[in-house]
């Protein structure tokens, strides 16, 4: 099946300082990809819509200058996390559509990032 | 607006003690409902994808059925190894997804 690799699986960092997570499609290409955060024992919430080649549709809410997207080819998605803050600390997970349609096909995850903020 | 409903929360289950998961759902035009196994500190891991009321799949232990209204993921004769937690999400008209908070499963020997 389709695999979506994630990177870093946990990074811990200074407050006031921008973390980078890496989301891959290994085995196909992905035009779209999804950023989701997850808090303990919390359904996974959608942050952003990642589009290849375009900018970012984010959710209400989320704030684009603090969330910063990239999606530079059709295999990576980037989310940056710029001047973190402890209440940034969380589960991020990035997803992509792996159906014959975009969305209508079931989503592949990435392992997942840790991210604490100090 | 979408929402979707897990229950229980939570689950203990004897090792062969069978159960079942329950997610309800509304939606403005259901394109598909997916259940995904999720174990701490990883990524959600696809299960299944339902399309229409009636329709059903199975995989090993689980089986997931579906209404208008709700699906169930059933597990028969748990194991151990199906100790996680099961979200269940929906995918609108638009193909926007959205995921309930999920049943945590354990199963003890």
């Amino acid at each position: 099946g389709a695999v979506v690799s994630q990177h870093p699986s946990w990074v811990i960092c200074k407050s006031g300082t921008s973390v980078k997570i890496e989301c891959r499609s290994l085995d196909f290409q992905a035009t779209t990809m999804f950023w989701y955060r997850q808090f303990p024992k919390q359904s996974l919430m959608l942050m952003a819509t990642s589009n290849e080649g375009s900018k970012a549709t984010y959710e209400q809410g989320v704030e684009k200058d603090k969330f910063l997207i990239n999606h530079a080819s059709l295999t990576l998605s980037t989310l940056t996390v710029t001047s973190a803050h402890p209440e940034d600390s969380s589960f991020y997970i990035c997803s992509a559509p792996g159906g014959l349609e975009m969305n209508t096909g079931e989503l592949f995850f990435g392992e997942g990032s840790r991210l604490t903020v100090l | 607006e979408d929402q979707v409903t897990q229950s229980p929360e939570a689950l203990r289950l004897q090792e062969g003690e069978s159960s079942s998961l329950n997610c309800s759902y509304t939606v403005s035009g259901l394109r598909g409902l997916f259940w995904y196994r999720q174990d701490p500190g990883k990524g959600p891991e696809f299960l299944f994808t339902l399309y229409s009321a009636g329709e059903e799949k199975e995989k090993e232990r689980l089986k997931a059925t579906l209404t208008k209204k709700e699906s169930f993921l059933h597990i028969t004769a748990p194991k151990p190894e199906d100790s996680a937690t099961y979200l269940c999400a929906v995918a609108d008209s638009w193909g926007k997804f959205q995921f309930g908070a999920g049943t945590q499963v354990v199963v003890t020997p």
